[in-house]
């Protein structure tokens, strides 16, 4: 069974810090990878999709990588702001036969100081 | 261009009574999903939809049923509602594409709470 892992829960940093999120999964045998982020009260918002073929994926100060061998992801996060604290989740999709599903990690609750 | 919206925003249901959760998406995804997210357990899936007419169960679909009578739609509906099924709901969607790309949508969720 696809098991995902954020480690820490929580982290709190200065403004300003490069970040990097951690996300494992226990097997590799995944469509993709998409972090999301949550503020809280909200919905989620998806930031990144990286495909089980690609190594890394970009969008503003976000950079995404993956590694399936090894089973893990990170969200680079470069300089980062106040309006960067949320938790931060990030789901893969199993290839399993008919799976539709997205397995969650619990997700990481980051706040930036100002 | 709204994106997947829910209805209602939040609700307090007494244990046994029933409801249904609505979920709208405009982009034409012929993929729909409910899912619950919990304190500590993070998000699990109830039930999907690949497409209209057609349902099947997710992680956790005791105590619920579904419909997806029209392609735009997703019912998700609570007979007898417990306590334990006091969380926040989200709905999404997705289209159809190569497997490895689609990317899921999410709702604002609804958060219900069970006395």
């Amino acid at each position: 069974k696809q098991e995902v892992t954020q480690i820490p829960a929580a982290l709190s940093v200065p403004e300003g810090e490069n970040l990097v999120l951690n996300c494992s999964f226990t097997d590799s045998a995944i469509y993709n990878l998409q972090w999301f982020r949550q503020d809280p009260g909200k919905g989620l918002t998806s930031l990144l999709l990286i495909q089980s073929s690609q190594r890394e994926q970009t969008s503003g100060r976000l950079n995404a990588s993956l590694d399936k061998s090894s089973g893990r992801s990170t969200l680079y996060i470069a300089a980062s702001q106040p309006g960067d604290s949320a938790t931060y989740l990030c789901a893969v999709r199993p290839w399993e036969g008919g799976s539709e599903k997205l397995v969650f990690g619990k997700g990481m609750k980051l706040t930036v100081n100002p | 261009n709204a994106g997947v919206t829910q209805t209602p925003k939040f609700r307090v249901l007494k244990t046994g009574q029933s409801m249904t959760l609505l979920c709208a998406q405009d982009m034409n995804h012929e993929y729909m999903y409910w899912y619950r997210q919990d304190p500590g357990m993070g998000l699990r899936l109830i039930h999907y939809s690949v497409g209209e007419g057609t349902t099947a169960k997710g992680e956790v679909p005791d105590g619920y049923n579904v419909s997806r009578l029209k392609k735009q739609n997703f019912l998700l509906g609570l007979e007898s509602a417990a306590p334990s099924q006091t969380s926040v709901y989200f709905c999404a969607s997705s289209p159809p594409t190569s497997g490895s790309a689609d990317e899921q949508f999410f709702g604002p969720g609804t958060r219900l709470t069970v006395l």
